[in-house]
Protein backbone atom coordinates (compact mmCIF):
# COMPACT_ATOMS: atom_id res chain seq x y z
CA UNK A 1 0.00 0.00 0.00
CA UNK A 2 1.01 3.60 0.11
CA UNK A 3 3.20 4.93 3.02
CA UNK A 4 5.92 6.93 3.54
CA UNK A 5 8.05 6.46 6.56
CA UNK A 6 10.45 7.74 8.77
CA UNK A 7 13.96 6.17 10.51
CA UNK A 8 14.53 8.47 12.84
CA UNK A 9 11.93 10.27 14.85
CA UNK A 10 13.81 12.42 16.80
CA UNK A 11 17.39 14.33 15.98
CA UNK A 12 19.53 16.25 17.93
CA UNK A 13 22.72 18.22 16.70
CA UNK A 14 25.24 20.66 17.76
CA UNK A 15 24.68 23.94 16.27
CA UNK A 16 26.71 24.78 13.37
CA UNK A 17 26.99 20.74 12.78
CA UNK A 18 25.05 19.46 9.30
CA UNK A 19 21.93 17.59 10.34
CA UNK A 20 20.90 14.33 7.80
CA UNK A 21 16.70 13.60 8.10
CA UNK A 22 15.98 10.02 6.08
CA UNK A 23 12.54 9.23 4.91
CA UNK A 24 11.63 5.61 3.30
CA UNK A 25 9.00 5.65 0.69
CA UNK A 26 7.03 2.47 -0.41
CA UNK A 27 5.27 3.17 -3.76
CA UNK A 28 7.29 3.32 -6.84
CA UNK A 29 5.01 4.84 -8.88
CA UNK A 30 5.65 8.46 -7.03
CA UNK A 31 7.40 11.23 -8.95
CA UNK A 32 7.93 13.85 -7.02
CA UNK A 33 9.25 14.43 -3.37
CA UNK A 34 9.20 17.18 -1.10
CA UNK A 35 10.48 17.92 2.27
CA UNK A 36 8.17 20.63 4.85
CA UNK A 37 9.46 21.94 7.58
CA UNK A 38 6.95 22.71 10.80
CA UNK A 39 7.79 25.08 13.25
CA UNK A 40 5.60 24.96 16.60
CA UNK A 41 2.24 26.32 16.07
CA UNK A 42 2.52 26.77 12.27
CA UNK A 43 1.55 24.86 9.32
CA UNK A 44 3.92 22.77 7.30
CA UNK A 45 6.57 25.40 5.01
CA UNK A 46 7.87 24.08 1.79
CA UNK A 47 11.78 23.92 1.97
CA UNK A 48 12.69 21.71 -1.22
CA UNK A 49 11.32 19.57 -4.00
CA UNK A 50 13.02 16.64 -6.19
CA UNK A 51 11.54 14.44 -9.22
CA UNK A 52 12.18 11.17 -9.50
CA UNK A 53 14.24 11.84 -12.63
CA UNK A 54 17.02 13.69 -10.42
CA UNK A 55 19.03 11.73 -7.75
CA UNK A 56 20.39 15.32 -6.35
CA UNK A 57 19.32 19.21 -5.70
CA UNK A 58 20.56 21.77 -3.73
CA UNK A 59 18.78 24.72 -1.95
CA UNK A 60 20.17 27.26 0.07
CA UNK A 61 21.48 25.20 3.28
CA UNK A 62 19.70 22.46 1.89
CA UNK A 63 20.13 19.16 -0.29
CA UNK A 64 17.60 16.57 -1.24
CA UNK A 65 19.14 13.09 -2.34
CA UNK A 66 16.73 9.95 -3.97
CA UNK A 67 17.50 6.98 -4.10
CA UNK A 68 14.93 5.38 -6.12
CA UNK A 69 16.81 1.28 -6.06
CA UNK A 70 16.23 1.33 -2.04
CA UNK A 71 13.21 3.74 -2.07
CA UNK A 72 15.09 6.35 0.25
CA UNK A 73 15.06 9.95 0.59
CA UNK A 74 17.09 12.61 2.91
CA UNK A 75 17.41 16.09 3.97
CA UNK A 76 20.54 17.66 4.09
CA UNK A 77 20.95 20.46 6.34
CA UNK A 78 24.42 22.66 6.43
CA UNK A 79 25.67 24.46 9.29
CA UNK A 80 22.39 24.25 11.34
CA UNK A 81 21.18 27.14 13.40
CA UNK A 82 18.53 27.54 15.99
CA UNK A 83 16.28 28.32 13.43
CA UNK A 84 16.14 25.14 11.96
CA UNK A 85 14.25 23.41 15.20
CA UNK A 86 11.18 21.98 13.50
CA UNK A 87 9.63 19.56 12.41
CA UNK A 88 10.15 17.97 9.37
CA UNK A 89 8.12 15.36 6.99
CA UNK A 90 8.82 14.08 3.47
CA UNK A 91 6.19 13.70 1.11
CA UNK A 92 5.37 11.51 -2.06
CA UNK A 93 3.27 12.44 -4.79
CA UNK A 94 1.69 9.70 -6.67
CA UNK A 95 1.99 9.92 -10.42
CA UNK A 96 -1.04 11.45 -11.74
CA UNK A 97 -2.61 11.29 -7.97
CA UNK A 98 -2.32 15.25 -7.45
CA UNK A 99 -1.88 14.81 -4.25
CA UNK A 100 0.82 13.84 -1.84
CA UNK A 101 1.67 11.15 1.02
CA UNK A 102 3.42 12.80 4.32
CA UNK A 103 5.52 10.76 6.23
CA UNK A 104 5.30 10.60 10.32
CA UNK A 105 7.55 13.71 10.90
CA UNK A 106 11.06 13.93 12.65
CA UNK A 107 11.66 16.10 15.48
CA UNK A 108 15.12 18.18 14.99
CA UNK A 109 16.55 19.92 18.03
CA UNK A 110 19.47 22.50 17.66
CA UNK A 111 21.69 22.46 20.61
CA UNK A 112 23.64 25.99 21.19
CA UNK B 1 3.25 38.54 1.25
CA UNK B 2 0.16 36.09 -0.19
CA UNK B 3 -0.84 33.54 2.73
CA UNK B 4 -3.43 31.03 3.14
CA UNK B 5 -5.70 32.60 5.60
CA UNK B 6 -7.64 30.29 8.24
CA UNK B 7 -10.30 31.04 11.17
CA UNK B 8 -10.87 30.33 13.73
CA UNK B 9 -7.17 29.46 14.82
CA UNK B 10 -9.28 27.50 17.85
CA UNK B 11 -12.05 26.15 18.46
CA UNK B 12 -12.97 24.02 21.64
CA UNK B 13 -16.58 23.21 21.57
CA UNK B 14 -19.09 19.77 23.13
CA UNK B 15 -19.45 17.04 21.13
CA UNK B 16 -22.41 16.66 19.15
CA UNK B 17 -21.93 20.62 18.18
CA UNK B 18 -21.25 21.16 15.05
CA UNK B 19 -18.32 22.67 13.70
CA UNK B 20 -17.11 25.06 10.68
CA UNK B 21 -13.85 25.99 9.28
CA UNK B 22 -13.05 27.94 7.00
CA UNK B 23 -9.67 28.73 4.53
CA UNK B 24 -8.72 31.62 2.60
CA UNK B 25 -6.96 30.35 -0.51
CA UNK B 26 -4.25 32.60 -1.70
CA UNK B 27 -5.82 34.94 -4.47
CA UNK B 28 -5.32 33.18 -8.17
CA UNK B 29 -5.01 29.35 -6.43
CA UNK B 30 -6.97 26.80 -8.25
CA UNK B 31 -6.48 23.70 -6.25
CA UNK B 32 -7.37 23.80 -2.44
CA UNK B 33 -6.79 21.03 0.12
CA UNK B 34 -7.94 19.99 3.51
CA UNK B 35 -5.78 17.75 6.07
CA UNK B 36 -6.09 16.81 9.73
CA UNK B 37 -3.23 16.39 11.65
CA UNK B 38 -2.91 14.22 14.93
CA UNK B 39 -0.11 12.63 16.63
CA UNK B 40 -0.99 9.40 16.22
CA UNK B 41 -1.72 9.44 11.97
CA UNK B 42 0.55 12.41 11.25
CA UNK B 43 -1.18 14.66 8.67
CA UNK B 44 -3.50 12.84 6.79
CA UNK B 45 -5.31 14.65 3.48
CA UNK B 46 -9.16 15.04 4.08
CA UNK B 47 -10.49 16.25 0.54
CA UNK B 48 -9.34 18.53 -2.15
CA UNK B 49 -10.62 20.99 -4.96
CA UNK B 50 -9.75 22.00 -8.57
CA UNK B 51 -11.43 24.99 -9.72
CA UNK B 52 -14.06 24.35 -6.80
CA UNK B 53 -14.91 21.30 -7.84
CA UNK B 54 -14.35 18.34 -5.06
CA UNK B 55 -12.04 15.74 -6.89
CA UNK B 56 -11.05 13.61 -4.10
CA UNK B 57 -12.77 13.46 -0.62
CA UNK B 58 -11.99 10.00 0.10
CA UNK B 59 -9.92 10.63 3.28
CA UNK B 60 -13.21 12.37 4.90
CA UNK B 61 -15.42 10.65 6.95
CA UNK B 62 -18.41 10.79 5.08
CA UNK B 63 -21.19 10.80 7.68
CA UNK B 64 -20.09 13.21 9.43
CA UNK B 65 -17.84 15.26 7.50
CA UNK B 66 -18.52 18.19 4.11
CA UNK B 67 -16.03 20.31 2.38
CA UNK B 68 -17.49 23.17 0.07
CA UNK B 69 -15.98 26.02 -2.22
CA UNK B 70 -19.24 28.40 -2.30
CA UNK B 71 -17.12 30.73 -4.42
CA UNK B 72 -12.92 30.99 -5.63
CA UNK B 73 -12.08 32.85 -2.19
CA UNK B 74 -13.62 30.76 0.35
CA UNK B 75 -13.37 27.09 1.61
CA UNK B 76 -15.23 25.37 4.14
CA UNK B 77 -14.93 22.14 6.54
CA UNK B 78 -17.82 21.21 8.61
CA UNK B 79 -18.35 18.77 11.27
CA UNK B 80 -21.59 17.47 12.42
CA UNK B 81 -22.29 16.51 14.87
CA UNK B 82 -18.62 16.74 16.27
CA UNK B 83 -17.06 14.13 18.15
CA UNK B 84 -14.00 13.99 20.51
CA UNK B 85 -11.66 11.76 18.19
CA UNK B 86 -12.04 14.86 16.23
CA UNK B 87 -9.86 16.95 18.42
CA UNK B 88 -7.09 17.37 15.72
CA UNK B 89 -5.38 20.93 13.61
CA UNK B 90 -7.05 21.34 10.37
CA UNK B 91 -5.07 22.41 7.81
CA UNK B 92 -5.90 24.11 4.64
CA UNK B 93 -3.25 24.58 1.69
CA UNK B 94 -3.59 26.34 -1.69
CA UNK B 95 -2.05 26.05 -4.91
CA UNK B 96 -1.40 25.93 -8.72
CA UNK B 97 -2.41 22.49 -9.53
CA UNK B 98 1.16 21.95 -9.82
CA UNK B 99 1.86 18.36 -8.21
CA UNK B 100 3.05 18.86 -4.75
CA UNK B 101 3.15 22.56 -4.54
CA UNK B 102 1.04 23.56 -1.38
CA UNK B 103 0.87 26.39 0.55
CA UNK B 104 -0.38 25.73 3.38
CA UNK B 105 -2.11 27.96 6.19
CA UNK B 106 -1.66 28.27 10.25
CA UNK B 107 -4.28 25.69 10.55
CA UNK B 108 -7.33 25.68 13.51
CA UNK B 109 -7.01 23.32 16.79
CA UNK B 110 -10.17 22.01 17.57
CA UNK B 111 -10.63 20.27 20.61
CA UNK B 112 -13.87 18.49 21.11
CA UNK B 113 -14.54 17.74 24.62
Amino acid sequence: GESVGLHLPTLSVQEGDNSIINCAYSNSASDYFIWYKQESGKGPQFIIDIRSNMDKRQGQRVTVLLNKTVKHLSLQIAATQPGDSAVYFCAENLRGAQKLVFGQGTRLTINP
Amino acid sequence: DARVTQTPRHKVTEMGQEVTMRCQPILGHNTVFWYRQTMMQGLELLAYFRNRAPLDDSGMPKDRFSAEMPDATLATLKIQPSEPRDSAVYFCASGLGVPGEQYFGPGTRLTVT
